[in-house]
């Protein structure tokens, strides 16, 4: 059973648009959340990250919003760009783990 | 600046052959992870190691076995390649437990015949 979910496989926006892309989990004990971008042929990078005890994290464009009682995480980015087209996977690590556990992705295109 | 760096790029097997995936860090980290992305799975963790001389199972080890010799490098191995082994391999590292971000190599992608 998929414990970090992103249930939409793809999502396009227009340039200078928002880009918010949404990612569920099932454990209420994960304790920190990232956001990787994933460009064709090349491996995953990291983009931003937030713990548990913070409901929201800004770097530049982008923004992560994390809502535990809904068990909700969302990443904002503003303006789009054409840039900015490429997979992203949200991840989550549980408590006392080494491991983390990607979503499924969302293939995002912004349109100029 | 190389980080962390896989070999080979690409491959393609014939079923029942054997091959051995290399990663290598020179990041001196601790922690590293086989995984493999397949289209609409995400990224799934194969095995891992939390040192040198360690390994561990992950959620997709079936068929695969690893062994981390030496720190900067985790092999990942293949002993009689199936076609449901056709996927793209990525290697990753990181420096502690947890609340540390992984990086990642460019991946092998990898055909089994």
């Amino acid at each position: 059973d998929q414990q970090v979910k992103q249930n939409s496989p793809s999502l396009s926006v227009q340039e200078g648009r928002i880009s918010i892309l949404n990612c569920d989990y099932t454990n209420s004990m994960f304790d920190y959340f990232l956001w990787y971008k994933k460009y064709p042929a090349e491996g995953p990078t990291f983009l931003i990250s937030i713990s548990s005890i913070k409901d929201k994290n800004e770097d530049g464009r982008f923004t992560v919003f994390l809502n535990k009682s809904a068990k909700h995480l969302s990443l904002h980015i503003v303006p789009s760009q054409p840039g900015d087209s490429a997979v992203y996977f949200c991840a989550a690590s549980p408590p006392g783990t080494y491991k983390y556990i990607f979503g499924t992705g969302t293939r995002l295109k912004v349109l100029a | 600046n190389a980080g962390v760096t896989q070999t080979p790029k690409f491959r393609v097997l014939k079923t029942g052959q054997s091959m051995t995936l290399l990663c290598a860090q020179d990041m001196n980290h601790e922690y590293m992870y086989w995984y493999r992305q397949d289209p609409g799975m995400g990224l799934r963790l194969i095995h891992y190691s939390v040192g040198e001389g360690t390994t561990a199972k992950g959620e997709v080890p079936d068929g695969y076995n690893v062994s981390r010799l030496k720190k900067q490098n985790f092999l990942l191995g293949l002993e009689s390649a199936a076609p449901s082994q056709t996927s793209v391999y990525f290697c990753a590292s990181s420096s502690r437990q947890g609340h540390e971000k992984l990086f990642f190599g460019s991946g092998t992608q990898l055909s089994v015949l």
